[in-house]
């Protein structure tokens, strides 16, 4: 089956960790994206990628950074700059208007 | 000002019952509307997807957009438990620009 695959689900983090989420897709997708949702705020845009080894800041890069080596995979890390970590990260990929989004990683920094 | 306005709810109504969730914006640029389903703890799916002015039905759900009044609605009728989920609304520039801007999201329950 198509989709995008994030991992983990769930991840629990000290403070001053960096981790990395990671996403991959099967869906031939030239485009994927990070977001964070938090309540209340909806969803935010973290970093963009519309092709290999090209990515661009979304309106809340601070403390992420991101790579694109392989079209199918976006690994997202949250490093110990990021001062609010805790919150449900999406990660999606589009190829004309809607996006996909996959099921989503829950960062709990403790 | 924000970009995109939804009303947070909660909304709750019963079973059977015609749901109506409404976004405004501000940005008169915006081309493609669109309305994702997320249930709790999972991603976004997506519902409906418009590009003009006007109603686009797909079984129980109808998609409305009215780009003069810079206002989209999706009306769900027959609404059942199933349909219990936080509702998206999501919009962007047409052309070259990707980036969509999102709701805040409405926290739906139907109640059996």
């Amino acid at each position: 089956d198509g989709g995008i695959t994030q991992s983990p689900k769930y991840l629990f983090r000290k403070e001053g960790q960096n981790v990395t989420l990671s996403c991959e897709q099967n869906l031939n997708h030239d485009a994927m994206y990070w977001y964070r949702q938090d309540p209340g705020q909806g969803l935010r845009l973290i970093y963009y990628s519309q092709i290999v080894n090209d990515f661009q800041k979304g309106d809340i890069a601070e403390g992420y950074s991101v790579s694109r080596e392989k079209k199918e995979s976006f690994p997202l890390t949250v490093t110990s700059a990021q001062k609010n970590p805790t919150a449900f990260y999406l990660c999606a990929s589009r190829v004309t208007g809607e996006l996909f989004f996959g099921e989503g990683s829950r960062l709990t920094v403790l | 000002q924000k970009e995109v306005e939804q009303d947070p709810g909660p909304l709750s109504v019963p079973e059977g019952a015609i749901v109506s969730l409404n976004c405004t914006y501000s940005n008169s640029a915006f081309q493609y509307f669109m309305w994702y389903r997320q249930y709790s703890r999972k991603g976004p799916e997506l519902l409906m997807y418009t590009y003009s002015s006007g109603n686009k039905e797909d079984g129980r759900f109808t998609a409305q957009v009215d780009k003069s009044s810079k206002y989209i609605s999706l009306f769900i009728r027959d609404s059942q438990p199933s349909d219990s989920a936080t509702y998206l609304c999501a919009m962007s520039l047409g052309g070259a620009t990707n980036k969509l801007i999102f709701g805040t999201g409405t926290l739906l329950a139907v109640q059996p």
